[in-house]
């Protein structure tokens, strides 16, 4: 089955405690991205990824660093977590060009 | 930044009726996305309709495009208590190199009533 694979799906964290979120996609997507989601905001973009080795800040970067090694993956990393980072956070891949996106299922992440 | 308005906020209707939803942006664009969301899930692709169209339609949706004004507007028709999500209007903005920065909206908040 196409998806994009994120975990954990839940977390609690304390704050400075660094984390990983892993994201997965198994249909040969070049571009991957990652988005926060929080009340009356909406979803914002972090980070981006056009292909391997190609990643570029979305409009909440701050305080958050990505990779992308391999086509298939492309991880979240939040080395000092702050309470302000607690959100749902979304994956999502597309084929380059003009294409809907594939969401993850969601992380929903609390720092305490 | 947030490109994307939805309106309205909030919609409730009955079983069967039509549900439709509005979505303003401000810059020019490539497409523009419907998505849903069913309470706190991943985001679901609907449909794209490109900058050089202006009515698309899949199954019961039926979304238009109207460039001059910058709005689209989402037409759920027949609604089913399944519908009720949140959708969710992005855009990608003209840049000639597809989605790559896509922009949502805060979202339309529709509950169908059984």
């Amino acid at each position: 089955e196409a998806q994009v694979t994120q975990n954990p799906r839940y977390l609690i964290t304390v704050t400075g405690k660094k984390l990983t979120v892993t994201c997965s996609q198994n249909m040969n997507h070049e571009y991957m991205s990652w988005y926060r989601q929080d009340p009356g905001l909406g979803l914002r973009q972090i980070y981006y990824s056009m292909n391997v080795e190609v990643t570029d800040k979305g409009d909440v970067p701050e305080g958050y660093k990505v990779s992308r090694k391999e086509k298939r993956n492309f991880p979240l990393i939040l080395e000092s977590p702050s309470p302000n980072q607690t959100s749902l956070y979304f994956c999502a891949s597309s084929p380059l060009g003009q294409y809907g996106y594939t969401f993850g299922s969601g992380t929903r992440l609390t720092v305490v | 930044s947030q490109q994307g308005e939805e309106d309205p906020q909030a919609l409730s209707i009955q079983e069967g009726e039509n549900a439709t939803m509005n979505c303003s942006y401000k810059t020019s664009i490539n497409n523009l996305q419907w998505y849903r969301q069913n309470s706190g899930r991943g985001l679901v692709h609907l449909i794209l309709i490109r900058s050089n169209e202006r009515e698309k339609h899949s199954g019961r949706l039926r979304v238009t495009l109207d460039t001059s004004k910058k709005s689209s507007s989402l037409l759920i028709t027949a609604s089913r208590a399944a519908d009720t999500a949140s959708y969710f209007c992005a855009t990608d903005p003209y840049s000639g190199a597809g989605s790559y920065q896509l922009t949502f909206g805060k979202g339309t908040k529709l509950s169908v009533i059984p």
